[in-house]
């Protein structure tokens, strides 16, 4: 299994409040990722990073920022937590080579905003 | 953006049974990967694929890159009741170094004992 853990893996928070979730790896991958999983939504990239301090955003970012100062940690924090943004939160990691982009995913945070 | 198109939503099976599922998309993918979920737990890789045509096996798992490279398919012979979660697929368009994937929004199966 890769070497990726979460935390925390529950969290209870309420309306408007700040919320950091944290993804760290032990496999040295330059990749990391963060998405949001939803029923009938599937796995939605919130934000990504290529490298430290390399970020970009995917298809849902609004209300998301993210950091990653070390190659083993990437944050996602939200600055002011809405309902909306209840889900399960999965960190994942890649290596590319070439044509490749397996991606390996944590064990996943779930987020209830109240 | 690119969509994968993923089938059936849902599978009710007996224990012994054969499996398939496929994706299928408007796009051409370079690289294909099958996942699967259990509750509780992040998406664990089953295979991946990266040729049109290929033909690759994991177990009781067989997955297939389509010729059109628009679709693939995930096969599992003789069910068992440790196979139920829910199945994606994931898909890597082309385009430089785009390294973003594309996933369908899944297969749950259940196997009945």
């Amino acid at each position: 299994d890769a070497g990726i853990t979460q935390s925390p893996r529950h969290k209870v928070t309420e309306t408007g409040t700040p919320v950091t979730l944290r993804c760290h790896q032990t496999e040295n991958h330059r990749y990391m990722y963060w998405y949001r999983q939803d029923p009938g939504h599937g796995l939605r990239l919130i934000h990504y990073s290529y490298g430290v301090k390399d970020t970009d955003k995917g298809e849902v970012s609004d209300g998301y920022s993210v950091s990653r100062s070390k190659t083993e940690d990437f944050l996602l924090t939200l600055e002011s937590a809405t309902s909306s943004q209840t889900s399960v939160y999965f960190c994942a990691i890649s290596e590319p080579q070439g044509t490749g982009n397996e991606q390996y995913f944590g064990p996943g945070t779930r987020l209830t905003v109240t | 953006g690119q969509q994968l198109n993923q089938s059936p939503q849902s599978m009710f099976i007996q224990e012994g049974e054969d499996v398939s599922m496929n994706c299928t998309s408007s796009s051409i993918f370079n690289t294909w990967l099958w996942y699967k979920q259990d509750p509780g737990e992040g998406p664990v890789l089953l295979i991946a694929l990266y040729k049109a045509g290929e033909l690759t096996s994991n177990g009781r798992l067989t997955a297939q890159f389509g010729i059109t490279r628009k679709d693939s398919f995930l096969n599992i012979s003789a069910s068992i009741p440790s196979d139920v979660g829910i199945y994606f697929c994931a898909g890597r368009g082309s385009g430089g170094s785009n390294y973003k994937l594309t996933f369908g929004k899944g297969t749950l199966l259940t196997v009945n004992p």
